[in-house]
């Protein structure tokens, strides 16, 4: 596609309750990211995929978070039992290479209550 | 732990001056190093990126780098209302595949 696709927007999530976070990247993309921003700070890495190989999840707070990218293009977060501390805006970005530069998207904001 | 360090701001600068923003790093073996503007509520975007020391031009914007400080900056001339955002400094790190990214600089140009 033309840029990378983020679903959903916007999730509120009941404490406890499991979220699976969507990003179809650019086409072509080889590398993808998953970030996560707080209000008011940078995005703080989470994981990383270089075609369907997950290469880095050091970035992954606990092992409620597990990320996927069976295919080598879509990728899918997801968060098991969230929590209120997970509330956060997670961005999925695409670069050719691990080294390039990012195109974001959207972001799906996720709001636990 | 390796660390982008941004003054937060705000930094308020006049419609049609330069806004100059900077940013330190930890990681003295890094190549790769971007500036990101962020408008509020909206995700990153990739302004400029720059790999050598010196200074590179895009239009408006010159991304100045020098690794031998660990400093790189961004300026910005004729600044404009619409520049009004939160930028965003991030450097590759040298021993992953992830980029480090700043806290941010918000910065408010006045009309």
């Amino acid at each position: 596609g033309a840029g990378v696709s983020q679903s959903p927007r916007y999730k509120v999530a009941k404490r406890g309750q499991d979220v699976a976070l969507r990003c179809d990247p650019i086409s072509g993309h080889v590398s993808l990211f998953w970030y996560q921003q707080a209000l008011g700070q940078g995005p703080e890495f989470l994981t990383y995929f270089q075609n369907e190989a997950q290469l880095d999840k050091s970035g992954l707070p606990s092992d409620r978070f597990f990320a996927e990218r069976p295919e080598g293009s879509v990728s899918t977060l997801k968060i098991q039992r969230t929590q209120q501390e997970d509330s956060a805006v997670y961005l999925c970005a695409s670069s050719l290479g691990s080294g390039d530069g990012y195109t974001f998207g959207s972001g799906t904001r996720l709001t636990v209550v | 732990q390796k660390e982008v360090e941004q003054n937060s701001g705000p930094l308020s600068v006049p419609e049609g001056a330069i806004a100059s923003l900077n940013c330190t790093y930890s990681d003295r073996g890094s190549q790769s190093f971007f500036w990101y503007r962020q408008y509020s509520g909206k995700s990153p975007e990739l302004i400029m990126s720059i790999y050598s020391n010196g200074d590179k031009e895009d239009g408006r914007f010159t991304a100045q780098l020098n690794k031998a400080s660990q400093y790189v900056s961004l300026l910005i001339r004729d600044s404009q209302p619409s520049d009004s955002a939160t930028y965003l400094c991030a450097v590759k790190d040298t021993g992953g595949f992830k980029t480090i990214f700043g806290a941010g600089t918000r910065l408010f140009v006045k009309a």
